[in-house]
């Protein structure tokens, strides 16, 4: 079936070192949605990305959609404490008249003080 | 303005008994989905509803599991009879257009002994 796939599945860091977590789907995605989730909560949305080659960013967040539409890539510059949590993406594959979300597995982001 | 609202927190069950997950989506979104989280799947999508009508629910286990959305306000997840593997943290999210921006509750965990 549709998959989405994150890699790597943990990381840790040293806090200030930056960090990035990359998504890879075997189809095209109508988008790309990014979810953070801290220990003991729940995913809340951070961004999505629509177009072929789309870059955004938020501070020290920087979101990136591959020109094919397949991949993602979420990069954290300088890691700070409050960066604990695991990230999600979430691709949206067109299915008949729904685009239906699929999440990967996830990233957990542990920094070490 | 309330987020998703979702209950109970956290349940404690013995396998075989019947187990009724509630959820009130953000007023105004159109709609909800049912997801279940465990470290070894990850966020799997079990069932989402447009305008209180189901949409897709090939993500649903089996047939001890069913949803149902009576009203734009209140979702129920039922399982009968609940089997240790249904432990998990079960989350409610809601959307005002589709599968668009997800705002999920704060989850309700389940343990089945």
């Amino acid at each position: 079936g549709q998959q989405v796939m994150q890699i790597p599945q943990y990381q840790h860091v040293q806090e200030g070192e930056d960090f990035t977590t990359y998504c890879n789907s075997s189809t095209t995605l109508s988008n790309i949605q990014w979810y953070k989730q801290r220990p003991g909560g729940h995913p809340v949305f951070l961004i999505q990305l629509v177009k072929s080659g789309e870059v955004k960013k938020q501070k020290r967040l920087t979101f990136q959609f591959g020109e094919a539409k397949k991949n993602s890539s979420l990069h954290i510059t300088a890691t700070q404490t409050t960066d604990v949590g695991t990230y999600f993406c979430a691709g949206s594959h067109p299915m008949n008249r729904d685009d239906k979300i699929i999440f990967g597995k996830g990233t957990r982001l542990h920094i070490l003080p | 303005d309330a987020g998703v609202i979702q209950s109970p927190r956290h349940e404690v069950t013995e396998m075989g008994q019947e187990v009724t997950l509630r959820c009130k989506p953000i007023s105004g979104h159109n709609s909800l989905f049912w997801y279940r989280q465990t470290m070894m799947r990850g966020l799997e999508l079990l069932i989402y509803f447009n305008n209180n009508v189901p949409i897709d629910d090939s993500g649903m286990p089996e047939d001890r599991f069913s949803a149902k959305m009576p009203n734009a306000s209140f979702s129920t997840l039922k399982i009968q009879p609940s089997e240790p593997r249904d432990s998990a943290v079960y989350f409610c999210a809601s959307s005002d257009q589709g599968f668009g921006e997800l705002f999920f509750g704060e989850g309700s965990r389940l343990t089945v002994l």
